[in-house]
Formats: C-alpha cells, sequence, structure tokens
C-alpha cells in the first residue's frame, strides 16, 4: 500500500496562474481532508468530505476547490494564485467506522510557493 | 468557543533529559477526542496517539507517556530520556466535531542535543 500520496512535492507558481494539487489514497479510506500549514504554525483544515461526491469546506477555503469524483481521489484546485497562498499543503485520509474519532493519515506534503 | 494552547513555542534540552510538552484545550463539550501529532523535520505527519475525554488514566508507550487531566483542560505529553531522534515539532489537536476534523495548536518545537 502506497498510503496517502500526493503530487507534486513542489511548484512555483505565478501571481495568478492556476493549478491542481493531486492526492489519491489506496486505503479505501472514506473521508479525505486538504490542510495547508504555514511557517511555524499547525495545520488549518481547507476543505473535507465524507465520500464520494461529498465535499464541505473548512476553517480556510477561499481560494480554493475541490471534488471528490471517486473514493480513491481528492484533488484540490487554486484558481488565480495569491502569495498568501504559499504554503504547505497537506491531503489526509481516514477510515469512518462509527466508533469514534478516526486517525488521520498523511501525504508527505506539496510546497507551494506563488511569486 | 473551543481553543487549543500549545504555550511551549520551543523547548531544548540534552539527550537523557525527561521533557514534558504542554496542552490546553478549552471546550464546552463532555466528549471529545484528542490527538497528538508528530513532525520531524522531513516534514511528514506521524500519528502517536488518540485519547478520548472519558479516559484520563495515564497511558505508556515506550518512552512516551501522556497524562490527561479533564478537570483542567490539559493533555500532555511526556518524554522520558529524550533521544537526537525526538527532534521535532509535537502537535496536539483536539477533534472538534463530525467527520474527524481536527483542529491542530500551533505546535512545540522541541530540539535534543548530544
Amino acid at each position: 500500500n502506497a498510503g496517502v500520496t500526493q503530487t507534486p512535492k513542489f511548484r512555483i507558481l505565478k501571481i495568478g496562474q492556476s493549478m491542481t494539487l493531486q492526492c489519491a489514497q489506496d486505503m479505501n479510506h472514506n473521508y479525505m481532508y486538504w490542510y495547508r500549514q504555514d511557517p511555524g504554525m499547525g495545520l488549518k483544515l481547507i476543505y473535507y468530505s465524507v465520500g464520494a461526491g461529498i465535499t464541505d469546506k473548512g476553517e480556510v477555503p477561499n481560494g480554493y476547490n475541490v471534488s471528490r469524483s471517486t473514493t480513491e481521489d481528492f484533488p484540490l484546485r487554486l484558481e488565480l494564485a495569491a502569495p498568501s497562498q504559499t504554503s504547505v499543503y497537506f491531503c489526509a485520509s481516514s477510515l469512518n467506522q462509527g466508533s469514534g474519532a478516526n486517525v488521520l493519515t498523511f501525504g508527505a506534503g506539496s510546497r507551494l510557493t506563488v511569486l | 468557543a473551543q481553543k487549543v494552547t500549545q504555550a511551549q513555542t520551543e523547548i531544548s534540552v540534552v539527550e537523557k533529559e525527561d521533557v514534558t510538552l504542554d496542552c490546553v484545550y478549552e471546550t464546552r463539550d463532555t466528549t471529545y477526542y484528542l490527538f497528538w501529532y508528530k513532525q520531524p523535520p522531513s516534514g511528514e505527519l506521524v500519528f502517536l496517539i488518540r485519547r478520548n475525554s472519558f479516559d484520563e488514566q495515564n497511558e505508556i508507550s515506550g518512552r512516551y507517556s501522556w497524562n490527561f487531566q479533564k478537570s483542567t483542560s490539559s493533555f500532555n505529553f511526556t518524554i522520558t530520556a529524550s533521544q537526537v531522534v525526538d527532534s521535532a515539532v509535537y502537535f496536539c489537536a483536539p477533534d472538534t466535531g463530525t467527520a474527524s476534523k481536527l483542529t491542530f495548536g500551533t505546535g512545540t518545537r522541541l530540539q535534543v542535543t548530544l
């Protein structure tokens, strides 16, 4: 099992460009998440999904969009990149078994710089 | 409002010292879960422990132990006989509602030197 795979690992964008961060998991997890981590800070939730076709906003969704067409994939799209979106992005997944808070498995992260 | 606080920004210890990382979670919820994650210099996030608010027993796993006290809203993490490999940022993260969404504290950077 590869776990949670994020691509690309690094990317530099110019202001106003768009891009998609890819996230895939092979653990048959039903829940998936996107977090961002700014330097010296904790992670903040951007979007999450509890299953294919279902997405919802987290704490900092502005400037981002997501889709969940399959259980495995949860891409994050940045439209009109801004310097404030310079961050490390983490995708995570978890298996909800209805018995309490799930343990999240994180990808290795994608470092995005907007210049 | 719910609030998670890791007041220690950075801690430096010499190898073999014991060190305690503090976490305070203020909430009106009576049922919740608390997590600790480790982020080593390589950047990935590693799950360490999950505890629920009904279980105040101390947990020990090797050199790691956790003390949860609901009365003071604290969920502290102690590393006994620290090692250089323990150098990392440690995050306390409560589960703040549905879908297992975690709210991360700002983290405590632990530096263990020889």
